[in-house]
């Protein structure tokens, strides 16, 4: 079956500007994850969202980003005013279920922001 | 404060011979270990994964080793291909929920030569 989808694959944005990242997750999978790679680093958590519970945002750098997931599938992160360090690929995760074990998360593949 | 270290950023093979990735961890509350396989533009696909109550995992040419005294895994991949070539991640996490979200070392680039 169809993967995790993330668009755009590419974004590059001014200084100042707000972006929307889109993901759709796996049919059926009820947890999805945001994470972000910055150049040289490991992949850093965002935020989790698992059916209808309030999502875990611990992991959101800045009042600057939010995310929502619109009738438990589609999700979009929002980062406003744009700033260069928060240029990174952006990836989404989703699993069956939230656990680890047989609820491997499947990564899409990433939006590379660029911040000029 | 990195919860999970890869202390080599890089490490090549000859094709045929055994890769040795090492990871080590601080928290000790982590339930479960993973190795992320990425290569170039495209998200990290699973590779394999151990729970903390074990101390091996084996899957064709792939088995982790979890030391747990010592904070220690380590993926070992035989014999080595060069389709292995990619960066790999270690990765942790607790049990469910919001403790499933993994904690990813920065990862090592894997070069197996023909």
């Amino acid at each position: 079956g169809a993967g995790v989808s993330q668009s755009p694959s590419n974004k590059v944005t001014e200084k100042g500007k707000d972006v929307e990242l889109r993901c759709d997750p796996i049919s059926g999978h009820t947890a999805l994850y945001w994470y972000r790679q910055s150049l040289g680093q490991g992949l850093e958590f965002l935020i989790y969202f698992q059916g209808n519970s309030a999502p875990d945002k611990s992991g959101l750098p800045s009042d600057r980003f939010s995310a929502e997931r619109t009738g438990g599938s589609v999700s979009t992160l929002t980062i406003q005013r744009t700033q260069q360090e928060d240029s990174a690929v952006y990836l989404c995760a989703s699993s069956r279920t939230g656990g680890v074990g047989p609820d491997t998360q499947y990564f899409g593949p990433g939006t590379r922001l660029t911040v000029l | 404060d990195q919860q999970v270290k890869q202390n080599s950023p890089s490490l090549s093979v000859q094709e045929g011979r055994i890769s040795i990735l090492n990871c080590d961890y601080t928290n000790s509350m982590f339930d479960y270990f993973l190795w992320y396989k990425k290569y170039p533009a495209e998200g990290p696909t699973f590779l394999i994964s151990i729970s903390s109550i074990k101390d091996k995992n084996e899957d064709g040419r792939f088995t982790v080793f979890l030391n747990k005294s010592a904070k220690h895994l380590s993926l070992h991949i035989v014999p080595s291909q060069p389709g292995d070539s990619a960066v790999y991640f270690c990765a942790a996490s607790g049990s469910t929920g919001a403790n499933s979200k993994l904690t990813f070392g920065k990862g090592i680039t894997l070069s197996v030569r023909p």
